[in-house]
């Protein structure tokens, strides 16, 4: 699964080093957040999530960071694995209508062995 | 618990031909999802349904596109006639509904349509 447009943003880590993905989001009153792990041929897969009365969580090798003051979120992956090479995105959630998930466009993670 | 299923996997048509997705969703949730996904233009959310009541089908494209739920654990997208331009992966999401409840995805169902 590609995400928007012909460029997916792309980050190459190396096998065991950790790594970091970035997302800005739009929705100053958007009080939940999710990343997404979406592998080539599959659906999206829930990671993690964070709700806005937090500022970080942890998850096991997975740690997602919230600031809300400049509307940006990251998801770290600790001691990358290749099994993590995957499509990574961020969602949103949309207060006035509570029900629906607004996606970033993803970011591709590379593992190099 | 299966997840959501989605059937079938791959589909390939001919254009002006009908085509049928279905979806089941993860017993005990009460939100369904229909989603497209595309090169272009990423995930785009087609509709919604609570409590198999279409909530909200302001994604959906056209009226070439129609989505059911008859009951909890089931529900289907139609195209007809399908066109080229409706190639796409297409998604099945289920949650409870809560205000920013996970949605689960299933696997998919990548549409060819020649």
């Amino acid at each position: 699964g590609e995400s928007v447009g012909l460029h997916l943003p792309t980050l190459s880590v190396q096998e065991g080093d950790n790594s970091i993905i970035n997302c800005a989001y739009s929705n100053s009153a958007s009080d939940y957040f999710i990343w997404y792990k979406q592998e080539s041929g599959k659906g999206p897969q829930f990671i993690i999530d964070i709700r806005s009365n937090m500022d970080k969580r942890q998850g096991q090798r997975v740690t997602v960071l919230l600031n809300k003051t400049v509307k940006h979120l990251s998801l770290q992956i600790a001691a990358t694995q290749p099994g993590d090479s995957a499509v990574y995105f961020c969602a949103e959630n949309d207060r006035d209508s509570s029900y629906k998930l607004i996606f970033g466009s993803g970011t591709r993670l590379l593992v190099r062995p | 618990d299966a997840g959501v299923i989605q059937s079938p996997r791959h589909e390939v048509t001919e254009m002006g031909q009908e085509v049928t997705l279905r979806c089941k969703p993860i017993s005990g949730h009460n939100s369904l999802f229909w989603y497209r996904q595309t090169m272009m233009r990423g995930l785009e959310l087609l509709i919604y349904f609570n409590n198999n009541v279409p909530i909200d089908d302001s994604g959906m494209p056209e009226d070439r596109f129609s989505a059911k739920m008859p009951n909890a654990s089931f529900s289907t997208l139609k195209i007809q006639p399908s066109e080229p331009r409706d190639s796409a992966v297409y998604f099945c999401a289920s949650s409870f509904f809560k205000p920013g409840d996970t949605q689960y995805f299933g696997p998919g169902t990548r549409l060819t349509v020649l």
